[in-house]
C-alpha cells in the first residue's frame, strides 16, 4: 500500500553508538511528525516538519537528537551517543497539510530501538 | 503546555457500550483527536472534534465540550477486536502542528 513506512523496524544499539531512523511519508503529505513512545505511554512529540522546514523541535530531549527532511519528503531522525533511556518506539506520522479540517495523522509502524 | 488525562484501563463485555473519557487543560486548542492503537501496532485515526457536540461514525461516536475541557469516545456493540488502547490527542496550534497525546486507555473486551 501507500502508507507511511519506517526502517529499520527494529534496531539494537550499544550504548554510545549513533543510530539513524528513516521515515517515508505518504506521497504528497506536507506535514511530518516524529514521536517517541515508551511502553504503556502515549506518543511524545519530538519534532514537526512542514515540507523541508523544521517548524517545531521543542520535543527533542537533548542535543543528541537531530532530525532532517532535506527535500521535503523522506525524513531521518538521528540519535548520537545513544543512552539506555533512548530505548523506545519511534513513530513517524504524516498529514496532508496545513489548514485542512481534519488533517489526521497517518502513522508508520515505528522503529523499536533497544540500547544495551 | 498540555495536560491530558484518561483512565488507564477499562473492561467491558462483548456487545455492550463503553464510554472512555478524556479531560484536558491547554494553553491553546485547535481540535481533539481519538486514535486506536492495537498492541505492537501504529495508532490509527478514529475521530476528530473541533466544535462542541457529538460526532457519530458507525459504532464509534465522539463528544466534545470545549468549555469543560472534556471529551469522550463512545463505542457501541463492542466486538473482541475493539480490545486496544484508545488515545486522546489535542492539537494546539492554528496549523497542522503539534498534537499532544494522553497515555491512552487500554480497553479489554471480554466474551
Amino acid at each position: 500500500g501507500a502508507g507511511v513506512s519506517q526502517s529499520p523496524r527494529y534496531k539494537v544499539a550499544k550504548r554510545g553508538q549513533d543510530v539513524a531512523l528513516r521515515c517515508d511519508p505518504i506521497s504528497g503529505h506536507v506535514s511530518l511528525f516524529w514521536y517517541q513512545q515508551a511502553l504503556g505511554q502515549g506518543p511524545e512529540f519530538l519534532t514537526y516538519f512542514q515540507n523541508e522546514a523544521q517548524l517545531d523541535k521543542s520535543g527533542l530531549p537533548s542535543d543528541r537528537f537531530f532530525a532532517e527532511r532535506p527535500e521535503g519528503s523522506v525524513s531521518t531522525l538521528k540519535i548520537q551517543r545513544t543512552q539506555q533511556e533512548d530505548s523506545a518506539v519511534y513513530l513517524c506520522a504524516s498529514s496532508l497539510g496545513v489548514r485542512v479540517s481534519h488533517n489526521e495523522q497517518f502513522f508508520g509502524p515505528g522503529t523499536r530501538l533497544t540500547v544495551l | 503546555g498540555q495536560n491530558i488525562d484518561q483512565p488507564t484501563e477499562m473492561t467491558a463485555t462483548e456487545g455492550a457500550i463503553v464510554q472512555i473519557n478524556c479531560t484536558y487543560q491547554t494553553s491553546g486548542f485547535n481540535g481533539l483527536f481519538w486514535y486506536q492503537q492495537h498492541a505492537g501496532e501504529a495508532p490509527t485515526f478514529l475521530s476528530y472534534n473541533v466544535l462542541d457536540g457529538l460526532e457519530e461514525k458507525g459504532r464509534f461516536s465522539s463528544f466534545l465540550s470545549r468549555s469543560k475541557g472534556y471529551s469522550y469516545l463512545l463505542l457501541k456493540e463492542l466486538q473482541m477486536k475493539d480490545s486496544a488502547s484508545y488515545l486522546c490527542a489535542v492539537r494546539e496550534g492554528a496549523d497542522a502542528g503539534k498534537s499532544t497525546f494522553g497515555d491512552g486507555t487500554t480497553l479489554t473486551v471480554k466474551p
